[in-house]
């Protein structure tokens, strides 16, 4: 099965820097890799993902580039807000022999952000 | 449009004793998820069910069953409630089952259920 690590477990910023969160992925064939961000106490939240047939994806100031031969993918938040603060998730489709994950995820442990004003 | 209802949002159960944890999704979509979230460990699927009238154990099943009721509904159950299923619960549903291509795996997330078993 698919094995994803996070890192780092916590990263804290000040505002206005810029954050990178990194995760490695185990299954070459993977070909989906999103990245969900977790406000205390709420649900998880899409926020961005990318395809294997794409090196970088921007959405405003969130981008997640994919390096495929290395097999990791990262989150780059650019010009942090104190409202960027959440936990981070990323995550990538656990494929059974015949290329299939029937929508399933493997997550990441997961990055607290702080951003302080 | 409620997107995706879980109940009850907060339990608290004895060791030993049974509840079912509701689903319910009003956007027609074809798979339902259970995860379990744990602090430092991610979310782990329990179980799923790609279609209506299909289920299948996930990463972490022990002690846990599902019933897809219909498309809208997935539930979970917990038969014997041990003190190491104690965790917040989220259900998630996504448009698709298959994985023809590159598919939109974009999950909607229920608002979740926070267990605790004593």
């Amino acid at each position: 099965g698919e094995n994803v690590e996070q890192h780092p477990s916590t990263l804290s910023v000040q505002e206005g820097d810029s954050a990178v969160i990194k995760c490695t992925y185990s299954d070459s064939a993977s070909n989906y890799f999103p990245w969900y961000k977790q406000e205390l106490g709420k649900r998880p939240q899409l926020i961005i993902d990318i395809r294997s047939n794409v090196g970088e994806k921007k959405d405003q100031r969130i981008a997640v580039t994919l390096n495929k031969t290395a097999k990791h993918f990262s989150l780059h938040i650019t010009e942090t807000q104190p409202e960027d603060s959440a936990v981070y998730f990323c995550a990538a489709p656990p494929l059974n022999a015949g290329g299939t994950s029937y929508g399933k995820l493997t997550f990441g442990q997961g990055t607290i952000l702080t951003v302080h004003p | 449009n409620a997107g995706v209802t879980q109940t009850p949002k907060f339990q608290v159960l004895k060791t030993g004793q049974s509840m079912t944890l509701q689903c319910a999704q009003d956007m027609n979509h074809n798979s339902m998820y259970w995860y379990r979230q744990d602090p430092g460990m991610g979310l782990r699927l329990i179980y799923y069910s790609a279609s209506e009238g299909t289920t299948d154990k996930g990463e972490v099943p022990n002690g846990y069953n599902v019933s897809r009721l219909n498309k809208r509904e997935f539930s979970l159950r917990l038969e014997s409630a041990a003190p190491s299923q104690t965790s917040v619960y989220f259900c998630a549903s996504r448009t698709q089952a298959g994985d023809r291509g590159f598919s939109n795996y974009g999950y909607t997330f229920g608002s979740g259920t926070r267990l605790t078993v004593v």
